[in-house]
């Protein structure tokens, strides 16, 4: 089954303790990105990756780190979480542009509380 | 800049009744657009994606047009169910190939009621 698997799920922190989100995506997908979501904001891309060792800033990439290290794996580090950073977390991917399919995956979310 | 809307945004209906949501965009530069569900506090949920060059996509009960020279998409349900009860989110895919990035509209959060 073609899926998006991020871990964990629910996830409460202290502020300042560093945390790491992982996802992972099983259809070899060139492209890849974290979203959060916030009420009134809407989804906001925090990076994303368009290839292995390819990663780039998106709209909300302050207190976040990536890497992309192999295809399928695109984690998520919050070095020095404040509670600003509480949200839904999204981790997406998709093919590259050109491909005749490029419809975008995402994952369950994981629910970041920072206290 | 591109921006997405979404109207309504809330619809509550009874059983039965066939819908549509509305999703409109500002650039009609775009290289596709997919329309998601959402249930509170889950994941999205892809259900259909309809490239630039197509003006319709269709899945049993869910068809989706695109009118790209009037920036606009919409979604149509056939007789709604409870169970198709969730928020509703569009998004465009520029065509740029320098990037990766959806842009999501604002969402239409829809209660079908028995």
């Amino acid at each position: 089954e073609a899926q998006v698997t991020q871990n964990p799920r629910y996830l409460i922190t202290v502020t300042g303790k560093k945390l790491t989100v992982t996802c992972s995506q099983n259809m070899n997908h060139e492209y890849m990105s974290w979203y959060r979501q916030d009420p009134g904001l809407g989804l906001r891309q925090i990076y994303y990756s368009m290839n292995v060792e390819v990663t780039d800033k998106g709209d909300v990439p302050e207190g976040y780190k990536v890497s992309r290290k192999e295809k399928r794996n695109f984690p998520l580090i919050l070095e020095s979480p404040s509670p600003n950073q509480t949200s839904l977390y999204f981790c997406a991917s998709r093919a590259r542009q050109g491909r005749s399919n490029t419809e975008a995956f995402f994952g369950q979310g994981t629910r970041l509380t920072v206290v | 800049k591109q921006e997405v809307t979404q109207i309504p945004a809330a619809l509550s209906v009874p059983e039965g009744e066939n819908l549509v949501l509305n999703c409109s965009f500002t650039d009609s530069a775009i290289y596709n657009l997919q329309w998601f569900r959402q249930d509170p506090g889950k994941g999205l949920t892809s259900l259909l994606l309809i490239q630039s060059s197509q003006r319709e996509q269709t899945s049993g009960r869910l068809n989706a047009s695109l009118d790209k020279s009037s920036g606009r998409s919409t979604l149509y349900i056939a007789a709604s169910q409870p169970g198709d009860s969730a928020t509703y989110l569009c998004a465009v895919i520029p065509p740029s190939y320098n990037t990766d990035k959806l842009i999501f509209g604002t969402g239409t959060r829809l209660q079908v009621f028995p």
